[in-house]
């Protein structure tokens, strides 16, 4: 089976910066993602990381180091609206009888306060 | 960026009647689409994978005669509910990959379903 592990909840006020870690037990692996969901809303796409190493996008960074089943996603400058879950998500290798899919962690309800 | 929509974006029944919510890829096409489901602050469970053209193939513990899923066409694919409880109320996400590209899923909006 497959388990992602990630705090449930993390508080932070503006302007500060935030890591939620990410560990993961695949059987196969094929990329670390990460996306944001508001509340009641559909969740989008942060980054990607399939290699070691940091991705760096805008505000938000991601990280990931293979051989420790490990990554984080960085958020730097928080703003309110960065008040949301955020959930890591693994993807399957590719096989003849799998196209990828997502697993998704139990997601990390990040508080911005002013 | 590609867009995905669901409709309807939320939907109360009474239970023992049947729901259909669609889930489209309005500007491209979508040869793989995922249907998840969701309960309030918890992670996304995914339910099924369908390809364009083929059945389904659904998740452990997923009854497929009770979530239909059809996916007609490369912008199109519909979860039905069948004979729905109040146990099948929930957050219905859909998402889907353009093409072979799968670094990223594309979500749509999610349903809201309530049946009384």
């Amino acid at each position: 089976g497959q388990s992602l592990e990630q705090p449930s909840e993390v508080t932070a006020v503006e302007g500060a910066i935030v890591q939620i870690n990410c560990t993961y037990q695949t059987s196969g692996f094929y990329g670390l993602s990460w996306y944001q969901q508001h509340d009641g809303g559909a969740p989008t796409f942060l980054s990607y990381n399939a290699l070691d190493g940091l991705e760096e996008t805008g505000r938000f960074s991601s990280f990931l180091s293979r051989s420790d089943s490990y990554g984080y996603l960085l958020l730097q400058e928080l703003q309110m609206k960065d008040s949301a879950s955020y959930f890591c998500a693994v993807r399957d290798l590719l096989t003849t009888d799998s196209w990828g899919k997502l697993q998704f962690g139990a997601g990390t309800q990040v508080v911005v306060t002013p | 960026g590609a867009v995905v929509s669901q409709h309807p974006s939320w939907v109360i029944c009474k239970s023992g009647t049947s729901v259909k919510i669609e889930c489209r890829s309005l500007d491209f096409q979508a040869t793989t689409m995922f249907w998840y489901r969701q309960f309030p602050k918890k992670s996304l469970m995914l339910m099924a994978t369908s390809n364009e053209g083929s059945k389904a193939t659904y998740e452990q513990g997923v009854e497929k005669d009770k979530f239909l899923i059809n996916h007609a066409s490369l912008t199109l694919s519909t979860l039905t509910v069948t004979s729905a409880h109040p146990e099948d109320s929930s957050f219905y996400i859909c998402s889907a990959l353009e093409g072979r590209d799968y670094n990223e899923q594309f979500f749509g909006p999610g349903t809201r379903l309530t049946v009384l």
